[in-house]
């Protein structure tokens, strides 16, 4: 998948645990994104991230997530306390110059 | 109102039909537009690119109307492969909006 890498694939929380998902951008990019994936329902922006920076956190929920990318490692989407909403697939892309974005696998977080 | 609306689908066609999905957008500062392909627990794949003077890859033919604020996807000859959800996504400034996704079936 062209180099845009998540994992883990698949995560499993139980209610009040945390959630650390983890994306590695196409070599030599510094931006991600970060989209959720409800069930049925289509892709919704969370966050916008430079190396050591948020550009655009309109997305994300106020409370219990948060997210990073550090100069050195991957970007992480943190949530805490994950309750049976949060259930969803979590996709990261990386932009591309001409061609919109790749997109990352995917971690498919289930609470239970 | 939504910033990249779809039609909500879901549309079910006979194999060799031709389909064509519908997109508009809200923000008039968009500069490049995508249709993205997703299949069933997938990520989002790029279909194609959306130029201003359309274009066609194959089957597929993309439509641009600036001014009406709205972007189109024609499918030909529709395959049973075909099946999947289709993301009209809109670019302004680095900043990628998803429509929601128009479901398509192809039957034999």
């Amino acid at each position: 998948n062209a180099g845009v890498m998540q994992n883990p694939r698949h995560l499993v929380r139980r209610r009040g645990q945390e959630a650390r998902l983890r994306c590695s951008p196409m070599k030599g990019h510094s931006h991600v994104y970060w989209y959720r994936q409800l069930p049925e329902e289509g892709l919704k922006f969370m966050v916008y991230l430079q190396k050591e920076n948020i550009i655009d956190e309109s997305g994300m929920p106020k409370e219990r997530f948060s997210a990073e990318f550090p100069k050195e490692g991957p970007s992480i989407l943190r949530i805490q306390q994950v309750v049976r909403g949060d259930s969803a697939a979590y996709f990261c892309a990386s932009p591309g110059e001409y061609y919109g974005y790749t997109f990352g696998s995917g971690t498919r977080l289930t609470v239970v | 109102r939504k910033e990249v609306e779809q039609d909500p689908g879901p549309f079910n066609v006979p194999e060799g039909a031709t389909v064509a999905f519908n997109c508009t957008y809200s923000n008039s500062a968009s500069q490049s537009f995508f249709w993205y392909r997703q299949d069933c627990r997938k990520e989002p794949k790029l279909l194609m690119s959306v130029y201003s003077s359309g274009n066609e890859d194959g089957r597929f033919t993309a439509q641009l109307n600036r001014a009406s604020q709205y972007i189109s996807l024609l499918i030909r000859d529709s395959k049973l492969s075909d099946s999947a959800t289709y993301l009209c996504v809109v670019n302004a400034k680095n900043d990628m909006r998803f429509g929601a996704g128009t479901r398509l079936t192809v039957k034999p």
